[in-house]
């Protein structure tokens, strides 16, 4: 059974600009989360997709957004970029259907905005 | 406002020995999960508990509800079991909000 999988592995932006980051679900799962990655926070939940619907959303400004297609792969997409948008993105994914899950994580995308 | 805090931060020990990471949380739970980052950032879930004990091979998690804590411990610590240790609690039930610790850096020398 294939991974979670996280295009592309690495991005190089510039401020001002967008960026659109992909995740692909095991097959079969249809929850996807999202989680930022700083060496000065940490780890932080972004958003959380079930079935094409936002369930759940952390504290990030309105210039992060996701959406999520019908066969669960989703797109998360930051706009008007920021020097402190650098961060490893990783997304999770999950049957949703269970009280607690584990999580099956991607490898992530780093991001540099210079 | 749920934090939660690990100890120690980082953590350097001989092949061999015995491993415990602490895992403190304030606000009541529905599940705390275990996770293991490698260098590269592929982050792996080592255990997912809401109650008791769970064991996998030399890992072993435990949580204690009503003190509001977790540990994970390594038995037989081999190098490559060097790695960052981030605990994450979930507040709602079949979601994937996690707040998550600073990570623990586990370094087994040979």
């Amino acid at each position: 059974k294939a991974g979670v999988t996280q295009t592309p592995r690495y991005l190089i932006k510039t401020r001002g600009q967008q960026v659109t980051l992909s995740c692909s679900p095991i097959s079969g799962h249809r929850s996807v989360s999202w989680y930022q990655q700083t060496p000065g926070q940490g780890l932080q939940f972004l958003f959380e997709y079930f079935s094409e619907t936002q369930r759940n959303k952390g504290n990030f400004p309105g210039r992060f957004s996701g959406r999520q297609f019908s066969n669960s792969r989703s797109e998360m997409n930051v706009s008007t970029l920021e020097l402190g948008d650098s961060a490893l993105y990783l997304c999770a994914s999950s049957t949703g259907q269970g009280t607690n899950e584990k999580l099956f994580f991607g490898s992530g995308t780093q991001l540099s905005v210079l | 406002k749920n934090e939660v805090e690990q100890s120690p931060q980082n953590l350097t020990a001989q092949e061999g020995e015995f491993i415990t990471i602490n895992c403190s949380y304030s606000v009541g739970i529905s599940a705390l999960h275990w996770l293991q980052q490698h260098p590269g950032g592929g982050i792996v879930s080592l255990f997912m508990l809401s109650s008791g004990k769970k064991k996998h091979g030399r890992l072993i998690a435990t949580i204690n509800i009503q003190e509001k804590h977790s540990s994970l411990h390594i038995t037989a610590s081999h190098p490559r079991d060097s790695a960052v240790y981030i605990c994450a609690t979930g507040i709602i039930q079949g979601a994937q909000k996690l707040v998550f610790g600073q990570g623990t850096r586990l370094t087994i020398n040979p």
